[in-house]
């Protein structure tokens, strides 16, 4: 299994370009969900997704997209990128039930530099 | 509103020594609390997931800690490895079933050196 996987590593955008962040995963994993980490702050849920066609915002999802039109594939879109977005922006994916143990696997991230 | 602090921010031990990271919350209600490893440029990799219950998690040399009572846990590293040179975040949930509400600490970031 590759786990959770995230294209590309680096982008460098000017402001006002849109991109999309891809994320997939290949363990048959229901939640997944998008975090920005940013310098002394903790990770923050940006957008999440239970299952395929259903999406929720999560913290701070001004200025973000996403649609989960697979179980494997979960992108994110910037519509307009502006310099607050600059981060490093991680996927996860855990199996949804209704207990307490969730464990949460992450991709490798995303480092994005908006100009 | 729920928060979850960490403490020392940042730490430097020598190879082979032992340490202890401290997570303080004040989320309510709890249902488990997490300890997670970041590498440097790395996405975040669990260690330990602890429910309420339970007092004590080990995996390998690192073992966690949880007072449910006092809303503290920690993170013992047993000697030490230049591997563990990581940061170490805090993660705790408030509610059972999906992760959507996860408090995530700002990490402890250590350096183990020679």
């Amino acid at each position: 299994n590759a786990g959770v996987t995230q294209t590309p590593k680096f982008q460098v955008l000017k402001t006002g370009q849109s991109m999309t962040l891809q994320c997939a995963q290949d363990m048959n994993h229901e939640y997944m969900s998008w975090y920005r980490q940013d310098p002394g702050m903790g990770l923050r849920l940006i957008h999440y997704s239970v299952g395929a066609g259903i999406t929720d915002q999560g913290e701070v999802p001004n200025g973000y997209n996403v649609s989960r039109s697979t179980t494997e594939d979960f992108p994110l879109r910037l519509l307009s990128a502006a310099p607050s977005q600059t981060s490093v922006y991680f996927c996860a994916s855990s199996i949804r039930t209704s207990g307490r143990r969730n464990e949460q696997f992450f991709g490798p991230g995303t480092r994005l530099t908006v100009l | 509103k729920n928060q979850v602090e960490q403490s020392p921010q940042s730490l430097i031990i020598l190879e082979g020594k032992n340490c202890t990271l401290q997570c303080n919350y004040t989320v309510s209600p709890f249902s488990n609390l997490r300890w997670y490893k970041q590498d440097t440029g790395r996405g975040p990799v669990s260690l330990t997931i602890m429910t309420f219950s339970e007092n004590t998690k080990s995996n390998g040399r690192y073992t966690a800690t949880l007072d449910a009572d006092t809303k503290q846990s920690s993170l013992h590293i047993t000697a030490s490895q230049l591997s563990d040179s990581a940061s170490y975040i805090c993660v705790v949930s408030p509610h059972t079933g999906t992760a959507s509400k996860l408090t995530f600490g700002t990490g402890t970031r250590l350096q183990v050196t020679l």
